[in-house]
This record gives C-alpha cells, sequence and structure tokens, in this order.
C-alpha cells in the first residue's frame, strides 16, 4: 500500500513549456487534490475533486488544469510555465478533508 | 481577507520537556480545526483534529486545544522527542459544504537534545 506517489520529484522547466504531475493513490478515496507550497507558507489549494469525472477550483488554480478520469489518478497540468509557478506541489487524498499527502514535486521555472 | 497565523514562527524544546504550538484564527464561522505536521522534504502528516463543538481533544502525546470565545487553537507536545521536530500547521474550514482548507503559515519545531 503505497498511499499517494507523486512523479516526478523533480523538475526544472523553462518560461512556456508545458507538463503534467502525476499523481496516483491506491487508498480509494474519492476525494484528491492539488495544493502549492511556496517558501516558509502554508499550503494553497489548486484544484479539488470529489469523485472520478468531478474536479472544482480551489484558491489559485489560474495556470493549472486537472482531469480525474479514474479514482486512482489526479495529474495537474501546467500549460504555460511562468516563473510565479515555481513551488512545491502535493498531491493527497482522504475524506472531504486531506489526510494524506505525497511527497511532493519540487518545480522550478527558469 | 480571513486568514490563520501563528503566534511563533520558531520554537526550540529540550528533548523530555513539552511543547506547546499556538495557532490564531480570524474567521469566526471556522467550525473543523486540524494540526499538521511537516518533515522536512515531505508531505503533511495528519496529526489530530477538532470540531468546534469539543474544547479539548487527546491523541497518543498529543492534545488540541480550542478556544472559541478568543478563537484560538493550541497544539501540545508531551514528553518532546528529536523526532518530532518538523514544521507544524494548523488550518481551519466549514466542516460542511466544500470549503477549501485554510492553512496558517506553520510554526517549526526544533527539539534539542
Amino acid at each position: 500500500n503505497a498511499g499517494v506517489t507523486q512523479t516526478p520529484k523533480f523538475r526544472i522547466l523553462k518560461i512556456g513549456q508545458s507538463m503534467t504531475l502525476q499523481c496516483t493513490q491506491d487508498m480509494n478515496h474519492n476525494y484528491m487534490y492539488w495544493y502549492r507550497q511556496d517558501p516558509g507558507m502554508g499550503l494553497k489549494l489548486i484544484y479539488y475533486s470529489v469523485g472520478a469525472g468531478i474536479t472544482d477550483k480551489g484558491e489559485v488554480p489560474n495556470g493549472y488544469n486537472v482531469s480525474r478520469s479514474t479514482t486512482e489518478d489526479f495529474p495537474l497540468r501546467l500549460e504555460l510555465a511562468a516563473p510565479s509557478q515555481t513551488s512545491v506541489y502535493f498531491c493527497a487524498t482522504g475524506g472531504r478533508q486531506p489526510q494524506h499527502f505525497g511527497d511532493g514535486t519540487r518545480l522550478s521555472i527558469l | 481577507g480571513e486568514s490563520v497565523g501563528l503566534h511563533l514562527p520558531t520554537l526550540s524544546v529540550q528533548e523530555g520537556d513539552n511543547s506547546i504550538i499556538n495557532c490564531a484564527y480570524s474567521n469566526s464561522a471556522s467550525d473543523y480545526f486540524i494540526w499538521y505536521k511537516q518533515e522536512s522534504g515531505k508531505g503533511p502528516q495528519f496529526i489530530i483534529d477538532i470540531r468546534s463543538n469539543m474544547d479539548k481533544r487527546q491523541g497518543q502525546r498529543v492534545t488540541v486545544l480550542l478556544n472559541k470565545t478568543v478563537k484560538h487553537l493550541s497544539l501540545q507536545i508531551a514528553a518532546t522527542q528529536p523526532g518530532d521536530s518538523a514544521v507544524y500547521f494548523c488550518a481551519e474550514t466549514l466542516i460542511s459544504g466544500n470549503t477549501p482548507l485554510v492553512f496558517g503559515k506553520g510554526t517549526r519545531l526544533s527539539v534539542i537534545a
């Protein structure tokens, strides 16, 4: 039982490039979340999903997209990377609030 | 806007002593609170939660206290151990609906052996 798995762990992107951050959970939870954490700050919610086929915006959704085709997977897409998106990204799952987090993807936009 | 904050950004505690980490919240409507622990290079880990109809809840070596009158939350760790060294976040929300959690900025706890 791996819990929440995020890939990649690290990535450097150039401005304007696109990429997908992967998140998979094997805990069979309906709820999944994407957060970003800037240095010295708490987490801010980007998008969340209450089940397959359903996604909703969080506090800071601009510049991101998500999809939820299965219960297990919740990928986060950056279409046009900007320096402001340099951050650590955490995927989480749980009930109506996140309880289990992945170890994060450290993303730098240069 | 409404936000969750912390009184102390850093806290150093001698091993074996008790630790108290404080959190002030400003949304008087919040009725559900969670404490998370985040070790270096890891994702946050759920520690304990409390609903607003309680003023105290205990777990294993941890106790959360809620004072709704002054909108204050605290996490007490008994007999602090080196493994407790981490950043601790409080978070608040409304338990009904899909209101996102609002996280505080975190307090770094350093345990001195």
